[in-house]
């Protein structure tokens, strides 16, 4: 079976820094899908970012990149110039291609700091 | 208006009462799905349907019964409601892309916080 372990629970940041939160995942697969999403404190899960595994090129959207290290397993998320709205809870995921159950980290919570 | 949809968004029950938790989308996604977040766990699934007629169990079934009305409509059932169901539960729908390398991601919905007491 797939998991996928965040190692951080809770991180800060001062705002305008740069934040790189970590997922490492176990699976025997070769082509999936990894992806980070966002939960803020009104609890609607936002997806942030998307990566297909058989991309060697790391997926970025804006101020958020990722680094997809397939041979270590890892799938870190970067968040660039950190806002105030940054601040949530984070969850990494897993999904097997073709198959619909998603794999979810227990999340980081992520702050902010003004 | 939200593309996905779930009512009530909160609800508080007692032991052994029947609860239906709907979820309803605008997306026209063909698969939805149901999931359970705790703390601690993230979110696990529950039960994810691809069509009106077919109906699939997820890592953490038991205790909970599904029913596709419409490719719009995904409910769930808690039929004798326990305690330690208490959690936030979330809907989520994708249209899978079916051919090519692309999956479709998963949209979710404002989730339901469930109490039983």
């Amino acid at each position: 079976a797939q998991t996928v372990t965040q190692s951080q629970p809770e991180m800060s940041v001062q705002e305008a820094e740069t934040v790189t939160l970590s997922c490492t995942y176990d699976t025997s697969e070769n082509n999936y899908y990894l992806f980070w999403y966002k939960q803020p404190p009104s609890r609607q899960m936002i997806l942030v970012i998307r990566q297909e595994a058989y991309k060697q090129q790391n997926a970025t959207e804006n101020r958020f990149s990722v680094n997809f290290q397939k041979a270590a397993k890892s799938f870190s998320l970067k968040i660039s110039d950190s806002q105030l709205g940054d601040t949530a809870m984070y969850f990494c995921a897993f999904m097997k291609k073709r198959w619909d159950d998603m794999r979810f980290g227990a999340g980081t919570r992520l702050t902010v700091k003004p | 208006d939200a593309d996905v949809t779930q009512t009530p968004r909160n609800r508080i029950t007692k032991t052994g009462k029947r609860i239906m938790l709907e979820c309803s989308q605008t997306k026209g996604h063909d698969r939805m799905y149901w999931y359970r977040q705790d703390p601690g766990l993230g979110l696990r699934l529950i039960y994810y349907s691809f069509d009106v007629k077919d109906i699939n169990k997820g890592e953490i079934s038991d205790g909970y019964s599904v029913s596709r009305q419409a490719q719009a409509k995904f409910s769930l059932s808690l039929e004798s409601a326990i305690p330690n169901q208490t959690a936030l539960y979330f809907c989520a729908t994708s249209d899978w892309a079916g051919t090519g390398e692309v999956a479709d991601t998963q949209y979710f919905g404002p989730g339901t916080r469930l109490t039983v007491l």
